[in-house]
């Protein structure tokens, strides 16, 4: 029973590049939760997806970052036009109904040259 | 506005002994809480939850305690390992206007347990 898949793991881009991450949620969860976490601090919500829908994207940065969660397929989080600001870990999570506990994938790290 | 944050923010202990982390909420109307654990290069893993609707929770070596009068979470981890040495961060999902829970969970700010062998 494979959990929360992330890839890649480590992610370089050089500023202005575009970042693509990926996210598997585990089998059945048809939630998908995405956060980001600077060095030595807590998790910070970005966006909650359904399948097909953006529920709430109220941590999400308000220009060059989006989320989709398509029918088919894992959820991407897209970076466009990275920042040296954007270096971060980039954890996604799951889960079966919007108010269970959510399982989290090993996090994706982006690094800004 | 509404917060979830940890009295402290660093913990050591000796192996075998019972650790307790501790957590403090601001909003009287948050029903449920988790508990994760980050290693170092890894994501939070789900160690446990509660409901508002009860006050003790139990785990294998770990328990939940809720005080709802002081809106104070704990968790307790017994026989303390070196394995468990991490980050620990309580969680409470957010709400919507209607003041449903939902998904999107607030994180404390964390606090690192070291267990010495």
């Amino acid at each position: 029973n494979a959990g929360v898949m992330q890839n890649p793991r480590h992610l370089v881009r050089r500023r202005g590049q575009e970042a693509r991450l990926r996210c598997s949620p585990m089998k059945g969860h048809s939630h998908v939760y995405w956060y980001r976490q600077l060095p030595e601090e807590g998790l910070k919500f970005m966006v909650y997806l359904q399948k097909e829908n953006i529920i709430d994207e109220s941590g999400m940065p308000k220009e060059r970052f989006s989320a989709e969660f398509p029918k088919e397929g894992p959820s991407i989080l897209r970076i466009q036009q990275v920042v040296r600001g954007d270096s971060a870990a980039y954890f996604c999570a799951s889960s079966p109904l919007g108010q269970e506990g959510q399982y989290f994938g090993p996090g994706t790290r982006l690094t800004v040259t | 506005g509404e917060s979830v944050g940890l009295h402290l923010p660093t913990l050591s202990v000796q192996e075998g002994d019972n650790s307790i982390i501790n957590c403090a909420y601001s909003n009287s109307a948050s029903d449920y809480f988790i508990w994760y654990k980050q290693e170092s290069g890894k994501g939070p893993q789900f160690i446990i939850d509660i409901r508002s609707n009860m006050d003790k929770r139990q785990g294998q070596r770990v328990t939940v305690l809720l005080n709802k009068t002081v809106k104070h979470l704990s968790l307790q981890i017994a026989a303390t390992q070196p394995g468990d040495s991490a980050v620990y961060f309580c969680a409470e999902p957010g709400s919507n206007a209607g003041g449903t829970s939902y998904g999107k969970l607030t994180f404390g700010q964390g606090t690192i347990l070291t267990v010495h062998p």
